[in-house]
């Protein structure tokens, strides 16, 4: 079964804990992202990456951290710099340059606490 | 930044009607593409019409895109309380190696 895969699905997080979102993928996608989702909102980017050791930040990279080091991984980490990191997670692939549609996981919901 | 915008933002509708949103964005894109998600979940590729492209259809989805207007709308006939989701445009753009996703239509489908 081919997929996107992310985990947990619930997460909860203290004041000033870092937290790492992971997102496995087996569709043999070069390109990977992770989107963040606030309550009856649309979808803001992140982290980006098109390569394997490669990525780049998107429009609010401002508290995360992201690694590249395998084609099939992607994690996210939200760091204590975050300062509002309550909201749902998505993270997807793609095959990678124009015109491709992206594969989306079933979502990491956070919460602080 | 959001590209897109969609209007309205919450449409309710009753089994059998037809459903339009519509989707407005800022800049010159390379394709434009429609995903569902239900509630909680993640987002379902639809699909993707290509700016030199007009009109597309897959089953009960018609798309159109105008690029001199720089909008596009989607319309689900014959609707079914399956239906029921948020919807989201996107854009993809040269220059930008990922999608750019508008604030979403929330569809209720009345059984």
């Amino acid at each position: 079964d081919g997929g996107i895969t992310q985990s947990p699905k619930y997460l909860f997080r203290k004041e000033g804990q870092n937290v790492t979102l992971s997102c496995e993928q087996n569709l043999n996608h070069d390109a990977m992202y992770w989107y963040r989702q606030d309550p009856g909102q649309g979808l803001r980017l992140i982290y980006y990456s098109q390569i394997v050791n490669d990525f780049q930040k998107g429009d609010i990279a401002e508290g995360y951290s992201v690694s590249r080091e395998k084609k099939e991984s992607f994690p996210l980490t939200v760091t204590s710099a975050q300062k509002n990191p309550t909201a749902f997670y998505l993270c997807a692939s793609s095959k990678g340059g124009l015109n491709t549609e992206a594969f989306f996981g079933q979502g990491t919901r956070l919460t602080v606490v | 930044s959001q590209q897109g915008e969609e209007d309205p933002q919450a449409l309710s509708i009753q089994e059998g009607e037809n459903a339009t949103m519509n989707c407005s964005y800022k800049t010159s894109i390379n394709n434009l593409q429609w995903y569902r998600q239900n509630s909680g979940r993640g987002l379902v590729h639809l699909i993707l019409i290509r700016s030199n492209e007009r009109e597309k259809h897959s089953g009960r989805l018609r798309v159109t895109l105008d690029t001199s207007k720089k909008s596009s709308s989607l319309l689900i006939t014959a609707s079914r309380a399956a239906d029921t989701a948020s919807y989201f445009c996107a854009t993809g753009s040269t220059g930008r190696r990922a999608l750019t996703f508008g604030s979403g239509t929330r569809l209720q489908v009345q059984p």
